[in-house]
């Protein structure tokens, strides 16, 4: 939706392998925002970015996920040693002109065994 | 601590007929609404929203009622169609462009 994809769109990972998520949206989309959605559940907050400065990062779990856009554009979330808990959808999402809604990508579904 | 709850994990209703999906919030910053709509291996997709200086917000078959006092808002698909078989979610954000707070999804079945 809006133009926003992910990649891969599916990942299977095993448990301490490192993984890299990829975001790309369509130009012009200031705000940017990464969700994890576990399986039954909602999504649930991560991160956020206003071009390329992370203004909020209080909704990631831990010192192993890291997500950076250093353009302002693109953006990468990563996480480092995965855990079977960090098997779960991972959802970018961006915000619309007027800044109030959100529109999200296809998600990309990482498993970790 | 969920601040944003889906009390009806699912709900069945015949084509035609209205489809009702209700929310609770417990964060009195909360003053944006949204609803999303999700198909499997697929993202959510926005459907409407509601800013809380209103009750009420319409757009095609898709109503939204929101109640502050009761900090509770419902969303009406009247006439319900088989395409909106899906799950769906509401969000909630202290300011439109913050980051969303997700009720847990109702999953709903439309039957011809």
């Amino acid at each position: 939706g809006a133009g926003v994809s992910q990649s891969p769109r599916y990942k299977v990972a095993k448990r301490g392998q490192d993984v890299a998520l990829r975001c790309d949206p369509i130009s012009g989309h200031v705000s940017l925002f990464w969700y994890q959605q576990a399986l039954g559940q909602g999504p649930e907050f991560l991160t956020y970015f206003q071009n390329e400065a992370q203004l909020d990062k209080s909704g990631l779990p831990s010192d192993r996920f890291f997500a950076e856009r250093p353009e302002g554009s693109v953006s990468t979330l990563k996480i480092q040693r995965t855990q079977q808990e960090d098997s779960a959808v991972y959802l970018c999402a961006v915000a619309s002109q007027s800044y109030n809604e959100q529109f999200f990508g296809p998600g990309t579904r990482l498993t970790v065994l | 601590d969920q601040q944003v709850k889906q009390n009806s994990p699912s709900l069945s209703v015949q084509e035609g007929r209205i489809s009702i999906l209700n929310c609770d919030y417990t964060n009195s910053m909360f003053d944006y609404f949204l609803w999303y709509k999700k198909y499997p291996a697929e993202g959510p997709t926005f459907l409407i929203s509601i800013s809380s200086i209103k009750d009420k917000n319409e757009d095609g078959r898709f109503t939204v009622f929101l109640n502050k006092s009761a900090k509770h808002l419902s969303l009406h698909i009247v006439p319900s169609q088989p395409g909106d078989s899906a799950v769906y979610f509401c969000a909630a954000s202290a300011a439109a462009g913050n980051k969303l707070t997700f009720g847990g999804g109702t999953r709903v079945l439309v039957k011809p």
